[in-house]
């Protein structure tokens, strides 16, 4: 079974240019989540997707981040535009269990973006 | 919003050695895993724990809900499980801890 596939693995950027990040989950998982991780830190959530509809965002800096999931599988973020402060490694999660709660997470490999 | 933390932050250990990480919670949560992220940065799963004990070779994990903590063990450690050890814990929304870094010296 493939597991939650992510791209790009690097990107590096100039401040105040945008950035595209593209996860696909495990097949048939209903739960996709993003994560932002900054060195020396736990995943911090930034927007949880019950198939494609938002969970949860409340951590989402919504002025300049945003993240859609079309038909339910596949999801992109997007940093627009990028601040220093954004530099970390964007982790894609997803997970089976359509209660959301309660389900096992699985990681994809993350894109870490570097902003100068 | 939940807290989360994990002791020790750091821990050094020869080879061979056994270790215990802990994993504390401030309220009642509806799922706990255990991750170990390699030098890479991959977030591998290790234990889905809500309570109860598992083991899974040298690696077991028991939580009691009801004390809100969570334990990790590692017995016989080896060079390959060096990285961060991370807990979460879901409560309505997923939390982590800052991680346990663990450095096993040959």
């Amino acid at each position: 079974e493939a597991g939650v596939a992510q791209s790009p693995r690097y990107k590096i950027i100039e401040k105040r240019q945008s950035v595209a990040f593209w996860c696909n989950p495990i097949s048939g998982h209903a739960t996709l989540y993003w994560y932002q991780q900054i060195l020396g830190q736990g995943p911090k959530l930034l927007i949880q997707f019950q198939n494609n509809g938002v969970v949860d965002d409340s951590q989402l800096p919504k002025d300049r981040f945003s993240a859609e999931r079309l038909k339910g599988v596949d999801s992109t973020l997007k940093i627009q535009p990028a601040k220093l402060e954004d530099s970390a490694v964007y982790l894609c999660a997803s997970s089976l269990d359509r209660l959301a709660d309660t389900g096992e997470l699985f990681f994809g490999e993350g894109s870490r973006l570097t902003v100068l | 919003g939940i807290q989360v933390e994990q002791s020790p932050p750091d821990l050094i250990l020869q080879e061979g050695a056994n270790s215990t990480l802990r994993c504390n919670f401030s309220d009642s949560v509806n799922n706990l895993q255990w991750f170990h992220q390699n030098p890479w940065g991959q977030l591998i799963n290790l234990f889905y724990i809500p309570s109860g004990t598992k083991q899974n070779g040298r690696l077991s994990a028991t939580t009691v809900a009801t004390e809100r903590y969570s334990l990790l063990y590692i017995s016989s450690s080896q060079t390959t499980d060096s990285g961060v050890y991370f807990c979460a814990v879901w409560a309505g929304k997923s939390t982590f801890g800052d991680g346990t870094t663990l450095t096993v010296k040959p």
